[in-house]
């Protein structure tokens, strides 16, 4: 099956500065997902970006299906931005395969 | 407007008793899916449904069952609790495959805990 890979594991960043988190999938995908993971456990929707450039606020992504990867960027990061962020693939089936995630701690 | 809602939302339990969780979503989406949340294994896919009466299995599908009579319910019943079912459960829907119409939305989680 389709193999997702994300990295850094585990980010540490101070207010203010700027992230960006990678994804890495091993075969073409219809459909990619990013979502944030709050303290309390919710999956936040982020990102619907099987291709392409989308912004939202302080964050965009990025997806390059011909290279197989997908970037999140967060601009002036704030302690709320902490969470586990997950990107998640599927290759037409509606069966989204998870990476492991990004765990990002933004500290005051 | 709801959206997606699961019951209950922690739940604890003995090995080899039977558990239904619930799932509920307002937005007449036609799929509907239920994920496990487990440290070191990220999220995985139990089971899916792609409308009324249709369902399949997904990467992890030992040890439940699931049934969907009415779009809008697709409840998950562990048969006989194990330990190793202790996890956090997602729920999500999606309106249909297809670019551009699958995007998944979850719901809040439901954490079960096997004694």
């Amino acid at each position: 099956g389709i193999q997702v890979e994300q990295s850094p594991p585990d980010l540490i960043l101070q207010e203010g500065a700027n992230s960006t988190l990678r994804c890495n999938f091993s075969d073409s995908v219809n459909n990619l997902q990013w979502f944030h993971q709050n303290p309390w456990g919710q999956l936040i929707n982020l990102f619907y970006i099987p291709s392409g450039t989308k912004q939202n606020g302080r964050l965009s992504a990025t997806t390059v299906a011909t290279e197989r990867y997908s970037l999140l960027y967060i601009s002036s990061s704030q302690t709320t931005d902490s969470g586990v962020y997950f990107c998640a693939v599927d290759r037409g089936a509606q069966k989204l395969v998870f990476g492991q995630g990004t765990r990002l701690t933004i500290n005051p | 407007d709801a959206g997606i809602t699961q019951s209950p939302r922690y739940k604890i339990t003995e090995t080899g008793r039977q558990v239904t969780l619930m799932c509920h979503q307002t937005w007449s989406h036609s799929y509907m899916f239920w994920y496990r949340q487990d440290l070191g294994h990220g999220l995985r896919l139990i089971y899916y449904s792609a409308a009324a009466d249709i369902t399949d299995k997904g990467e992890v599908p030992d040890g439940y069952v699931v049934s969907r009579s009415k779009t809008e319910n697709f409840p998950l019943t562990l048969e006989s609790a194990t330990r190793s079912q202790t996890s956090v459960y997602f729920c999500a829907s999606s309106v249909r495959a297809g670019v551009g119409s699958d995007e998944q939305f979850f719901g809040p989680g439901t954490r079960l805990t096997v004694l």
